[in-house]
Parts: C-alpha cells; sequence; structure tokens
C-alpha cells in the first residue's frame, strides 16, 4: 500500500519570501508523484508531476519539486512567492503499475502569502 | 482544461433522504472516480469506474453508490444521506496509460441536515 504525508497543514509566508512544502511517500514500489493545486472554491489542477528521468521538476509558474528516493521526498519549492500563490497544495503518489491508476492524496497544506 | 462538469455545485438535504450526484466530460476518458474532500483528510477515494458499466469500490464506499451507463456520465448515489457524509465532492478521469494526467472537476458541495 501507498502513503503520503504532507507535514505542514498550514504554511503562512511573507510575499518574496521563499518556501517549501514537504512531503513524504510510503511505497514499496516505484512510483509516480504528483502536486496539485486547489485554489478557493475551485477544483485540483495539476502543478507538476515527476515520472521518470530527471529528479528536479518544474512548473510554469515557477514552484518546482526534487525527487528524492533515498529520503522518499517531494517537497515543493519556490524562491519568491506572490500573492495568487495562496492555496491548498496536494502532494500524490501512485503506482505506475497499479489497478486503474488510482492515486493516493496527501492531507493538504493551505499556503498563504502575506503582503 | 479537460471538460468536466458537476451537477449540482451546491445541495442541502436532510439526513434518511437519497441524493445523486452527476459528472459529465467531455473528452472521452475511459476512467472516472468519485472523491470525498474533507478538512484533515485530503482528498479520499469513493468509487472508481473503468469503463461503461465497470466500477468498483474505493476507501470510503460504505454508504455510496455508483453507475456508468455511458461513457461521459458517472452517477454518485447515497440512498440515505447522513450528516456524516457533509462533505466537497470531487468527480475526475482521465485515460488508461500510466503516465495521463488526472483531470477534476469543479465539485459539489453537499450539507446534509
Amino acid at each position: 500500500a501507498q502513503s503520503v504525508t504532507q507535514l505542514d497543514s498550514q504554511v503562512p509566508v511573507f510575499e518574496e519570501a521563499p518556501v517549501e512544502l514537504r512531503c513524504n511517500y510510503s511505497s514499496s514500489v516505484s512510483v509516480y508523484l504528483f502536486w496539485y493545486v486547489q485554489y478557493p472554491n475551485q477544483g485540483l489542477q495539476l502543478l507538476l508531476k515527476y515520472l521518470s528521468g530527471s529528479t528536479l521538476v518544474e512548473s510554469i509558474n515557477g514552484f518546482e519539486a526534487e525527487f528524492n528516493k533515498s529520503q522518499t521526498s517531494f517537497h515543493l519549492r519556490k524562491p519568491s512567492v506572490h500573492i495568487s500563490d495562496t492555496a491548498e497544495y496536494f502532494c500524490a503518489v501512485s503506482d505506475p503499475k497499479g489497478g486503474y491508476q488510482k492515486v493516493t492524496f496527501g492531507t493538504g497544506t493551505k499556503l498563504q502569502v502575506i503582503p | 482544461d479537460a471538460g468536466i462538469t458537476q451537477s449540482p455545485r451546491h445541495k442541502v438535504t436532510e439526513t434518511g433522504t437519497p441524493v445523486t450526484l452527476r459528472c459529465h466530460q467531455t473528452e472521452n476518458h475511459r476512467y472516472m472516480y468519485w472523491y470525498r474532500q474533507d478538512p484533515g483528510h485530503g482528498l479520499r477515494l469513493i468509487h472508481y469506474s473503468y469503463g461503461v458499466k465497470d466500477t468498483d469500490k474505493g476507501e470510503v464506499s460504505d454508504g455510496y453508490s455508483v453507475s456508468r451507463s455511458k461513457t461521459e456520465d458517472f452517477l454518485l448515489t447515497l440512498e440515505s444521506a447522513t450528516s456524516s457524509q457533509t462533505s466537497v465532492y470531487f468527480c475526475a478521469s482521465r485515460q488508461p496509460q500510466s503516465t495521463d494526467t488526472q483531470y477534476f472537476g469543479p465539485g459539489t458541495r453537499l450539507t446534509v441536515l
């Protein structure tokens, strides 16, 4: 069975400061890893994903995440946050060979950007 | 963005009444999923479908049933709603390839009084 732990339920950060949202996963097999973002009153949108290859993946709006197999982590970082980044962020994992591509989500981290 | 809609977007109902939520996608995705989102729990899988008339239970399926008679529609039914089913419900869909992305609908906020 696979699981995801997001260590922080809320992260307040000042505008233009860097941020790291932590994610650790547990799985006995190889994994695909995802970060989703949920803006207020909206559904989830894929922010970035790791499938294979380079362990550093980037999104179009400046976020990046690094797959660390030895530490079973997939932390999300941004060097300088904007007010518009205020949202809830979910880390997720799936088994590439698992049945019907079910995804297991973490409990979410609310990022609050303070002006 | 994938075309996934959910109806209704908001619903208030009373304990013991039946409720059906609808998910409609226009992407011809084969796989579809129903999740519920609750504070402190993230998203939890209720049921999923891997084709027309092919469905299976997720981790929190008690009290819920689903049906999929067409590729584009996936219905979630609460046979007799309870207050513990007050939640935000999300539908998602995707193609079977493991590298494909799961796309989410806008959600339905259900309140059971």
